[in-house]
């Protein structure tokens, strides 16, 4: 699988949009943008997945960058519940994520 | 979406032992995973349960080790067997749903300490 490039963590404080960066450069024509989240003594939770447009649902929105090399989660309004660890991943064009090391949110109050 | 339970949520083994962890889906899927996230680490893929064919395993993990059983298609079991204390773990099921089976959803995960 194509390797994603995160920090290792950010911080944001509450009510404010957090945008979450994400190199893939080697990203290939086939491989779909994946993000997850897990929070504290939980498991991994699924965001949001895009290939080419940018997407929005519920949980936040997926901007993708127009040669596909990098993309950035957006929370629009963070809440402490959104403090966990954040995961990029490229499916290569299955289903099965590979999880790397991820960006650890902090919310301040 | 999916919903997962696990059981047991956490045990502790003594060395040489086996474990059976459970994972229940509340509906019928075709791909059933099995993840570890060591202390402080990301999740590794352990292997793909398939239903009414043996398990896929990934590089590092084997059969003898990690036996899988796949019943049917809401249901699998993973045996940890003669554990030592570097399989204290979490081990997680999960599944591949939503549109495309492009999203993959998680169980809470089984505590797994080995002394």
């Amino acid at each position: 699988d194509a390797k994603t490039t995160q920090p290792n963590s950010m911080e944001s404080n509450e009510e404010e949009p957090v945008h979450l960066p994400c190199n893939h450069s080697t990203i290939s024509g086939t491989d779909y943008i994946h993000w997850y989240r897990q929070l504290p003594s939980q498991g991994p939770e699924y965001v949001i997945h895009g290939l080419t447009s940018n997407v929005n649902n519920r949980m936040a929105s997926l901007a993708i960058a127009e040669d596909r090399k990098s993309s950035t989660l957006i929370l629009h309004r963070a809440t402490l519940r959104d403090a966990a660890v954040y995961y990029c991943i490229l499916s290569g064009g299955s289903y099965i994520p590979t999880f790397g090391r991820g960006t650890s949110l902090i919310v301040h109050p | 979406s999916a919903v997962i339970s696990q059981k047991p949520s956490r045990d502790i083994c003594q060395r040489g032992t086996s474990l059976t962890i459970q994972c229940q889906v509340d509906s019928q899927v075709t791909m059933m995973f099995w993840y570890r996230q060591q202390p402080g680490q990301s999740l590794t893929l352990i292997a793909t349960a398939n239903q009414g064919s043996e398990a896929t395993y990934e590089s590092g993990f084997v059969i003898d080790k990690f036996p899988i059983s796949r019943p049917n298609l809401t249901f699998s079991t993973l045996t940890v067997s003669n554990m030592s204390p570097e399989d204290s773990s979490i081990y997680l099921c999960s599944v591949a749903a939503g549109q495309g089976r492009y999203e993959q959803y998680f169980g809470p995960g089984t505590r797994l300490t080995v002394t």
